[in-house]
């Protein structure tokens, strides 16, 4: 089945710098891969997704890349605000009704 | 987006005992509901998905007769534990997906189990 490994665990940044967060898949028949914030206690919140037709995507600060070949996405995120802290999860699937596979999440802390 | 609801948001139970949890989708027909359990500081795991009208699929390691899963309607739902243990504490997420949403999967608020 499919394993998704996500780096870092853990990632400090001072505000208004950008993070990076790095996942990789290992079933090269998954083609969606959505990223997911999740804040203590709350449900997970889709934030960006992506799909294995195209290498890039944006939205305003935030930003998914894909390398099909490599089996690699990741996430980026600009000019970072306190409220970005949480923790952030891949996650990667078939498409359809497929099930999610999730990476292991990065607690993303933003310095103010 | 589309919202989903799950009740109850917290339940604590003796050891012995069930629970049921509820999924709900309030806008849209779920074909397709998953069930994720999450450990403090952990990831979601999937412990199942059901389909509409059909028995629910189960992951590796995941026990069937302990985690009874029902989806009778479009819109519901249900995952009770049986026979709950402190071992079965934690965070129980439901989410659903459709063609009426894109197939995109949209998370229940979570149900925290403390089973003493």
């Amino acid at each position: 089945g499919e394993n998704v490994e996500q780096h870092p665990s853990t990632l400090s940044v001072q505000e208004g710098d950008s993070a990076v967060i790095k996942c990789t898949y290992s079933d090269s028949a998954s083609n969606y891969f959505p990223w997911y914030k999740q804040e203590l206690g709350k449900r997970p919140q889709l934030i960006i997704d992506i799909r294995s037709n195209v290498g890039e995507k944006k939205d305003q600060r935030i930003a998914v890349t894909l390398n099909k070949t490599a089996k690699h996405f990741s996430l980026h995120i600009t000019e970072t605000q306190p409220e970005d802290s949480a923790v952030y999860f891949c996650a990667a699937s078939k498409g359809g009704n497929e099930k999610l596979t999730f990476g292991t999440g990065t607690r993303l802390t933003i310095i103010p | 987006g589309a919202v989903v609801s799950q009740h109850p948001s917290w339940v604590i139970c003796k050891s012995g005992t069930s629970v049921k949890i509820e999924c709900r989708s309030l806008d849209f027909q779920a074909t397709t509901m998953f069930w994720y359990r999450q450990f403090p500081k952990k990831s979601l795991m999937l412990m199942a998905t059901s389909n509409e009208g059909s028995k629910a699929t189960y992951e590796q390691g995941v026990e069937k007769d302990k985690f009874l899963i029902n989806h009778a309607s479009l819109t519901l739902s249900t995952l009770t534990v049986t026979s709950a243990h402190p071992e079965d504490s934690s965070f129980y997420i439901c989410s659903a997906s459709g063609t009426a949403v894109g197939n995109e999967q949209f998370f229940g608020p979570g149900t925290r189990l403390t089973v003493l």
